[in-house]
């Protein structure tokens, strides 16, 4: 079944600076890369995806990467600022055939003012 | 629009207590799903439903029923609570499972 594994477990980084979450994923099937924040207490809440189709995608401060070929993907957030302090998940899904959404375990980012 | 409304918020239950988690979304989506979340794991999923009738097991099924009778509701049973299903869970809705999920705001679930 699908398998993704997120790395770091824990990032802290100087507020200004940029941070970078990396995801791998098992299932060449996967066509959908969402990536999901969540403050403390909430609910996980989107805030950038990918499909298959693109290599790269950009948000204002945040951006996302795919290589499909290496079966891995990245977050990068530059300028962080103290309210990107929450924990990130990458995820990954597959539109036909399985229709699960796959979740990584987790990034505590903490930005230091 | 409610988006995903989950409820109760929290519950505390004994071993061997059954329980059913309730979640309700108004955005008329197929997709649905149940998740655990535990500290270090992430979010796991549980069960999940591409439209009603239609329900497959996640990654952690074991322990946990589903039905979906309706594209709205999508509730989750707990047979015979154990201490280790204590955890919290989401709901989650999206058009497709390739798409943006919405999460509802979790049920902390206690078994003592």
């Amino acid at each position: 079944g699908e398998n993704v594994e997120q790395h770091p477990s824990t990032l802290s980084v100087q507020e200004g600076d940029s941070a970078v979450i990396k995801c791998t994923y098992s299932d060449s099937a996967s066509n959908y890369f969402p990536w999901y924040k969540q403050e403390l207490g909430k609910r996980p809440q989107l805030i950038i995806d990918i499909r298959s189709n693109v290599g790269e995608k950009k948000d204002q401060r945040i951006a996302v990467t795919l290589n499909k070929t290496a079966k891995h993907f990245s977050l990068h957030i530059t300028e962080t600022q103290p309210e990107d302090s929450a924990v990130y998940f990458c995820a990954a899904s597959i539109g036909t055939g399985g229709f699960k959404t796959i979740f990584g375990a987790g990034t505590r980012l903490f930005v230091k003012a | 629009n409610a988006g995903v409304t989950q409820t109760p918020k929290f519950q505390v239950l004994k071993t061997g207590q059954s329980m059913t988690l309730q979640c309700a979304q108004d955005m008329n989506h197929e997709y649905m799903s149940w998740y655990r979340q535990d500290p270090g794991m992430g979010l796991r999923l549980i069960h999940y439903s591409v439209g009603a009738g239609i329900t497959d097991q996640g990654e952690v099924p074991n322990g946990y029923n589903v039905s979906r009778s309706t594209t709205e509701d999508f509730p989750l049973r707990l047979l015979s609570a154990a201490p280790s299903q204590t955890s919290v869970y989401f709901c989650a809705s999206s058009l497709q499972a390739d798409r943006p999920q919405h999460f509802g705001d979790g049920t902390r679930l206690s078994i003592l």
